[in-house]
């Protein structure tokens, strides 16, 4: 069975532009979250679903990050215009529900210029 | 808030030495600690995990115990390997939250 998988695995875009970062969870799995790590310091939360519903959104950092999941399938991040502090590695992670183990994608690393 | 804090690194060890990564988090209530693993070019990985004081989690050689009384979940092994070279995220869930709190990883490598 497939993990977690996230595209694209870098991206490198200039100030100003916009990104778009998928995940596609774990067949099945109603839950998804989405972390990111900047500057080598910790990872840190972002927003999770169940299913297409926000669940939890209070680590997102300002109106500049959407992220959406459509019919509750695959989620997208957005981020419109991309700063030079949005650089990092952005996880996903999918579970079967709140109290089972969260998978881990690869991770997207992106650095904005 | 809860916070989790690791041993800073890198840690360079010698293949076979014991190797110990210090964690210690600050929580309310009793949360579920875990050590995650990123090997090179791959995701995050469970290595292992304890869901209440005194519950000792391991897998592939390695060792964490919850400590309440000290809010420690420190990770040990007694032989490392070259393959265990990777970087090391202690976190934490809080009661009743999914969501993780990570620490801000420790790189480690093992010489031959």
């Amino acid at each position: 069975e497939a993990g977690v998988t996230q595209f694209p695995s870098h991206s490198v875009i200039e100030k100003g532009q916009t990104v778009t970062l998928r995940c596609d969870p774990i067949s099945g799995h109603d839950n998804l979250y989405w972390y990111r790590r900047v500057m080598g310091k910790e990872i840190k939360f972002l927003l999770h679903f169940v299913k297409e519903s926000k669940q939890d959104e209070s680590g997102m950092p300002n109106n500049r990050f959407l992220a959406e999941r459509t019919g509750g399938t695959y989620s997208t991040l957005k981020v419109q215009p991309a700063e030079l502090e949005d650089s990092g590695v952005y996880f996903c992670a999918s579970s079967l529900n709140t109290n089972t183990e969260a998978f881990f994608g690869q991770g997207t690393r992106l650095t904005v210029v | 808030g809860n916070s989790v804090t690791q041993m800073e690194g890198p840690v360079t060890l010698s293949e076979e030495a014991f190797l110990t990564i210090n964690c210690t988090y600050t929580a309310t209530g009793y949360p579920s600690l875990f050590w995650y693993v990123q090997y090179p070019g791959e995701g995050l990985q469970l290595l292992l995990k304890a869901t209440k004081a005194d519950d000792k989690g391991s897998n592939k050689g390695f060792e964490a115990t919850y400590r309440k009384e000290t809010t420690s979940f420190h990770l040990e092994k007694g032989s490392v390997q070259v393959s265990d070279s990777a970087v090391y995220f202690c976190a934490l869930s809080g009661q009743g939250a999914q969501k993780l709190v990570f620490g801000q990883g420790t790189r480690l490598t093992i010489n031959p």
